[in-house]
């Protein structure tokens, strides 16, 4: 019930395209989700983060999709760049300050 | 920008050995956790920390692991006897007060047992 599962494990986009990746959890008591940016050889960076009381966040060309009913998250790239070749993790976390339960990651590779 | 910081990047030592792996949080944050990441493999929970004291613990941190705010700014992991298994990168990340749980996270110790 802690887990969350992502998928794809990889994904190749042309450049200029949408990258999607995909998120699901069982636990209700999850109520902050977030994505991490990794680079190799670096720590996770926060992207982008959301709430489960709103269905959709925008930061520039990254988009959050939230469904609620669904226990389902996920992370849209528009206009992917070449430097947005990295490895993405979701992430959900319950309330306070407890700890992150991430995904297994989706790697990422923007081709020109 | 505020960030946090690890030493060593990289730290290789003999199995049974003892390591200290060292972490300075984001000044004003008061949580503070360390993660590791095997090769490929997602993002694990190991403990998190406040107060002075662990606030919570995965399965993973048994008794070969401990965690001590030696002074105000430093936050360490230590591996009393390395195993072949523990080589791994190990993340600190800290977070603010209560309520906001943003975490960030330092660049990694990468870990190597031989």
């Amino acid at each position: 019930q802690q887990q969350v599962k992502q998928s794809p494990q990889s994904l190749i986009v042309q450049k200029g395209g949408i990258s999607i990746i995909n998120c699901a959890y069982e636990n209700t008591a999850f109520d902050y989700f977030p994505w991490y940016q990794q680079f190799p050889g670096k720590g996770p960076a926060l992207l982008i983060a959301i709430r489960p009381d709103v269905s959709e966040k925008k930061e520039g060309r990254f988009t959050i999709s939230f469904n609620k009913s669904a226990k389902q998250f996920s992370l849209h790239i528009m206009d992917s760049q070449p430097g947005d070749s990295a490895t993405y993790f979701c992430a959900a976390i319950g309330s306070g300050n407890t700890p992150l339960v991430f995904g297994k990651g989706t790697r990422l590779s923007v081709i020109a | 920008e505020p960030e946090v910081t690890q030493t060593p990047s990289h730290q290789v030592t003999q199995m049974g050995q003892e390591v200290i792996l060292r972490c300075v949080p984001i000044s004003n944050h008061l949580y503070f956790y360390w993660y590791r990441q095997i090769l490929g493999q997602k993002v694990e929970f190991l403990v998190s920390f406040y107060n002075n004291e662990i606030s919570e613990k995965s399965e993973i941190f048994d008794d070969q692991f401990s965690v001590e705010r030696p002074d105000g700014s430093n936050f360490t992991l230590k591996i009393r006897s390395t195993k072949l298994e523990d080589s791994a990168m190990y993340f600190c990340a800290s977070s603010g007060t209560s309520g906001i749980v943003e975490q960030f996270f330092g660049p990694g110790t990468r870990l190597t047992v031989l």
